[in-house]
């Protein structure tokens, strides 16, 4: 079984200043990682994944990730974060041998001015 | 500027009445999947098709859900009879087999008064 878990309800950030948006994930085999953000009222968008490759994973809005294998994790971060960028961030894995993914509770990210 | 659509985007109902929800999967993509989301839940996973067919609706309460693609533009996600708890913004999905990412459309916001 696959299973993601992100330990934050909520993340407050002052805009200007890094974020960090944290997941682990446990899987059987090797991971895909994805990160989604939803805006009020509107369906998830893809943001980015890791699959194979660098570990440092560069996805859209200048946001990234990191793949840490021997901590199951894959947190979300920006340098410099923006008033904009404050949604709700889902984290989901999928088991190579899988085809769905399966998904974080959410954490939703405030950016205050 | 290719997106999966949904409608309708918001549905007001008494219990004990069908619902049917519609969504139209990006051209070419051939797996579609309907997600609900809630507060207490998150995001849950009802119903996965590849090539029209359903491969996984575990997610999917039987006596009372049903999802069908009657052909390969529409995918349909049916309640008869409706029940308040079944109160919840529907998601519908689309991506390829071969690809990772999934194409969200923009919800279907569900009441069951």
């Amino acid at each position: 079984a696959q299973s993601v878990a992100q330990p934050e309800d909520q993340v407050n950030v002052a805009e200007g200043n890094p974020l960090t948006v944290k997941c682990t994930y446990s899987v059987s085999g090797n991971p895909y990682l994805f990160w989604y953000v939803q805006y009020p009222n509107r369906g998830l968008q893809f943001l980015l994944k890791y699959i194979t490759g660098d570990n440092l994973v560069k996805g859209s809005y200048g946001f990234e990730a990191e793949f840490n294998k021997s901590q199951t994790s894959f947190h979300l971060k920006k340098p410099s974060a923006l008033v904009s960028d404050s949604a709700l961030y889902f984290c989901a894995v999928r088991d190579k041998g899988y085809s769905t993914l399966t998904f974080g509770k959410g954490t939703m990210l405030l950016v205050s001015p | 500027d290719a997106r999966v659509t949904q409608t309708p985007r918001h549905k007001v109902t008494e219990m004990g009445q069908e619902v049917t929800m519609r969504c139209q999967p990006i051209l070419g993509h051939n797996t579609v999947f309907w997600y609900r989301q809630t507060m207490m839940q998150g995001l849950e996973l009802l119903a996965y098709f590849r090539n029209r067919a359903p491969l996984d609706d575990s997610g999917m309460p039987k006596d009372r859900f049903s999802a069908e693609m009657p052909d390969a533009t529409l995918a349909t996600l049916k309640i008869q009879p409706s029940e308040p708890r079944d109160s919840a913004v529907y998601f519908c999905a689309s991506g390829l087999v071969r690809g990772n990412e999934q194409f969200f459309g923009p919800g279907t916001r569900l009441t069951v008064l």
